[in-house]
Formats: C-alpha cells, structure tokens, sequence
C-alpha cells in the first residue's frame, strides 16, 4: 500500500523547456512534502520542499506546487538544463520529523 | 570529507551468510537512518536513531540489526541473508530539529547469490 506514488517512470525534456514530475498521495495527514533528486551511484540530495499550508514554493528554477485537494504535487524546472539529468523522489511526512515516505522515482532525460 | 560514507559499496555474498554494512557521518547529526531501496525503486526506511537510541523500527525481519556505537555511526547487521535482500541499502542523517532534510549517503548494492 503505497501511500505516494509517482506514476511516471521516466521523462524527456528538451534543454530550455519545461520539466513537469509529478507525484500523488493519499493520506491526507501529511503536512510536508519534499522532492529530492539522485544522479546514479549516489544517494539522494534534498532539492526543495513544501508546507501543507502552502501551494507554492520557488527555489532559483524549481518550484513546487501542492494541491491539497486533489492530493498532488508537481515540480516544475525552467528552463530545463542537461545537468538536471536524474531520478526525482518525491516525499511526504506527518507530524513534521516523523519518517519520510518516499514515492518510486521519475528519471528525467534533459537532452541538449 | 565525504559527509555520510557508507561501506561497502558492493556487496555480492550467498544464501545464508552474515553480513553487515557500515555508515558513518561527519556532519554533527544527532539522527541516522537506514533505507532500503527495493526492486519497484520505493525507498523505505527501515531504521531510524536518536543519538544511539532506537527511535522507528519498520517491519523489519529480525535478522536486520542496527548497531549505533556513537551517534557518528550506526551500522547494519543482516542475518542469515535470503535472495530477497537483494537491494540497495541507503544510510542517512539528519539534524533533530530538522529530520526531513536528509543527507544520504551513496548506498550500498547488496545481491545475495
């Protein structure tokens, strides 16, 4: 029972453009939400984050987006960069300090 | 000046045999965690410490024991290891005031043969 999910595997994005990663949960308990980013044969680094009573957070080209409602978040990256090349996890927690619950990963293919 | 080293990085062992993995982190935190990265790509965690104290323990088998000696280390001890262990096993660490920010280390790929 996985309670956040990221239902693509992978994406393609052409430098300059737009990458949308996207991520779903259902327990509608969590009150922070993290993306952290992970290049190959290397642990996860923590990129940007999201209170529960916020629906956006910038951070330089990444910006997360919490839909409460609908029990999404996406982040966006603009412009895209080849060195943005990775695998995105989204992560949710409750009770702030508690376990992260992480989802599968998206890899993203930022292509010159 | 790696912040959370973890060894080995490679583990290939068989059926049945002990094996542990090491982590230590340089960063001053009070907090270590073990995740195990399976075959779907989910990472869950398995262990978290509090300055050597056990704080989250998943469902775990009990053939996985973490020992903390000093709140700079907290290592992995598998028992008895079955092909289903085959996983990435990640460390990490975190402030206590802080715990959702955390600081990975690069994991280490066990495959039991």
């Amino acid at each position: 029972d996985q309670q956040v999910k990221q239902n693509s595997p992978s994406l393609s994005v052409q430098e300059g453009r737009i990458s949308i990663l996207n991520c779903d949960y259902t327990n509608s308990m969590f009150d922070y939400f993290l993306w952290y980013k992970k290049y190959p044969a290397e642990g996860p680094t923590f990129l940007i984050s999201i209170s529960s009573i916020k629906d956006k957070n910038e951070d330089g080209r990444f910006t997360v987006f919490l839909n409460k409602s609908a029990k999404h978040l996406s982040l966006h990256i603009v412009p895209s960069q080849p060195g943005d090349s990775a695998v995105y996890f989204c992560a949710a927690v409750y009770n702030q300090g508690g376990k992260l619950i992480f989802g599968q990963g998206t890899e993203l293919s930022v292509k010159p | 000046d790696t912040a959370v080293s973890q060894t080995p990085k490679y583990l290939v062992t068989q059926m049945g045999n002990d094996k542990s993995i090491k982590c230590e982190q340089n960063l001053g935190h009070d907090t270590m965690y073990w995740y195990k990265q399976d075959s779907k790509k989910f990472l869950k965690i398995m262990f978290s410490y509090n300055n050597k104290e056990l704080i989250i323990n998943e469902t775990v088998p009990n053939r996985f024991s973490p020992k903390s000696p000093d709140k700079a280390h907290l290592n992995l001890h598998i028992n008895s290891l079955e092909l289903g262990d085959s996983a990435v096993y990640f460390c990490a660490s975190a402030r206590t005031d802080l715990q959702e920010t955390q600081y990975f280390g690069p994991g280490t790929r066990l495959l039991v043969l």
